[in-house]
């Protein structure tokens, strides 16, 4: 099956700064790339997303990368501001079976 | 417009009791599913369905069971509860999934199970 990995698991930045975050996945088969936010006790919301076709997706401070070669894709977080503190989690769609799988999350903390 | 509605937000079960969550969405969605979120971990998929009267398993189906009898409904069910399914589980929706689209995902607002 899929194998998803985030890295870093934690990452600090200070506030302004760019943040990138990368999840690597093992199924060449994988079709859609998407970005999840995660805030305390809340529920995940999706930030950014990208299909397979497509190299690089750009929203406002956010973006996403896609290397189907290399098997990852990366989350660009720039002008990093407080409200950026969250998890963050990478869900790459294996095929056409609805499955996302979920990375273990990677925590950013934005230092003022 | 509430989106995805999950009742109960939180419960306490004892071990070997029953249970049953519910998860409501109100944007005409095909495709509902439940997830269960550990700590410091990502969602693992429990069950899923593509449409009124379909489920399938996901990642995780052991000891749980869902039904789809009305379109906006996807119930999950805990027969026997045991410790080991404490967590959050969140339901969520989406529209209908084309080969290689898009496919954003609205989540509820979790439930919080603990079993004893």
């Amino acid at each position: 099956g899929e194998n998803v990995e985030q890295h870093p698991s934690t990452l600090s930045v200070q506030e302004g700064d760019s943040a990138v975050i990368k999840c690597t996945y093992s199924d060449s088969a994988s079709n859609y790339f998407p970005w999840y936010k995660q805030e305390l006790g809340k529920r995940p919301q999706l930030i950014i997303d990208i299909r397979s076709n497509v190299g690089e997706k750009k929203d406002q401070r956010i973006a996403v990368t896609l290397n189907k070669t290399a098997k990852h894709f990366s989350l660009h977080i720039t002008e990093t501001q407080p409200e950026d503190s969250a998890v963050y989690f990478c869900a790459p769609r294996v095929g056409s079976n609805y499955q996302l799988i979920w990375g273990a999350g990677t925590k950013l903390i934005i230092k003022p | 417009n509430a989106g995805v509605t999950q009742t109960p937000k939180f419960r306490v079960l004892k071990t070997g009791q029953s249970m049953t969550l519910l998860c409501a969405q109100d944007m005409n969605h095909e495709y509902m599913y439940w997830y269960r979120q550990d700590p410091g971990m990502g969602l693992r998929l429990i069950h899923y369905s593509v449409g009124e009267g379909t489920t399938a398993k996901g990642e995780v189906p052991d000891g749980y069971n869902v039904s789809r009898l009305k379109k906006q409904n996807f119930l999950l069910g805990l027969e026997s509860a045991a410790p080991s399914q404490t967590s959050v589980y969140f339901c969520a929706s989406s529209s209908i999934v084309r080969q290689g689209g898009s496919q954003p995902q609205h989540f509820g607002d979790g439930t919080r199970l603990s079993i004893l």
